[in-house]
C-alpha cells in the first residue's frame, strides 16, 4: 500500500532544542496517530487525533492533526535524551466496512540528540 | 497492561531452514499483523489476519506464510529462509470500530539468516 511521505528522515540535534517532523499524504484520514519506537524495541503510541484541526498534547509533545486531512505534525519541545529513537506517523482510512482498517505508516524520522 | 508478545527477540537461522515467528496477544483483538522493518524502509506490512482462519496478503507476501488458529494467536512462516529475509520483525494487533486506538506492537525479533 501507499506510506506517507514523512520528514525529515532525520534529525540531529542538541539536548534542549525543540523538534519538529511532518507527514504529508494525497488522501483523506479520518484518524492521525504518532509512534515512538526505542531501540531495540517495537513502536509505542504517543498521541492519537480523531478530527481535522485537532491540537494534542502529551508532556512536551504536541501533535496537529491538518486542517485538509491530509497532515500531521508533531513537536517535541525542549529535548532530553530519553527521546532519541524512531518517530512514526500513522494515517487511518475511513473503514469501509469489514476486515482491519489499516494503518499507512511513514517511514518514520530518526532523532539522534547530541551531548 | 494489554500486551503483544513476541516468542522471540533475536534468532539466528541457517539458510533453507523453515523458520516460525510467534505472536500472542492478550486483548481479544480481532486483527493481527505481521511488518518487516529494515533501515531506510519503514515498515512494510507482510501479512494480516482479520479474523481466525482468515488471512489476507499484504505489500510484500512472498517468502511467508501464516497461520491463525486462535484468535490470540498469528504466527510468520519463512518457508525457506534467506539471506535477504534478515531483518526486525514486528507484530501488531488491533481492534475493529468506535474507540479504536490504533495498533499495539510486540517488542519485535530480529532474525538473522546466516
Amino acid at each position: 500500500g501507499q506510506q506517507l511521505n514523512q520528514s525529515p528522515q532525520s534529525m540531529f540535534i542538541q539536548e534542549g532544542e525543540d523538534v519538529s517532523m511532518n507527514c504529508t499524504s494525497s488522501s483523506i484520514f479520518n484518524t492521525w496517530l504518532w509512534y515512538k519506537q526505542d531501540p531495540g524495541e517495537g513502536p509505542v503510541l504517543l498521541i492519537a487525533l480523531y478530527k481535522a484541526g485537532e491540537l494534542t498534547s502529551n508532556g512536551r509533545l504536541t501533535a496537529q492533526f491538518g486542517i485538509t486531512r491530509k497532515d500531521s505534525f508533531l513537536n517535541i519541545s525542549a529535548s532530553i535524551p530519553s527521546d532519541v529513537g524512531i518517530y512514526f506517523c500513522a494515517g487511518q482510512h475511513p473503514p469501509s466496512g469489514g476486515g482491519a482498517d489499516g494503518l499507512t505508516f511513514g517511514k518514520g524520522t530518526h532523532l539522534i540528540i547530541q551531548p | 497492561d494489554v500486551k503483544v508478545t513476541q516468542s522471540s527477540r533475536y534468532l539466528v537461522k541457517r539458510t533453507g531452514e523453515k523458520v516460525f515467528l510467534e505472536c500472542v496477544q492478550d486483548m481479544d483483538h480481532e486483527n493481527m499483523f505481521w511488518y518487516r522493518q529494515d533501515p531506510g524502509l519503514g515498515l512494510r506490512l507482510i501479512y494480516f489476519s482479520y479474523d481466525v482462519k482468515m488471512k489476507e496478503k499484504g505489500d510484500i507476501p512472498e517468502g511467508y506464510s501464516v497461520s491463525r488458529e486462535k484468535k490470540e494467536r498469528f504466527s510468520l512462516i519463512l518457508e525457506s529462509a534467506s539471506t535477504n529475509q534478515t531483518s526486525m520483525y514486528l507484530c501488531a494487533s488491533s481492534f475493529t470500530g468506535k474507540g479504536s486506538y490504533g495498533y499495539t506492537f510486540g517488542s519485535g525479533t530480529r532474525l538473522t539468516v546466516v
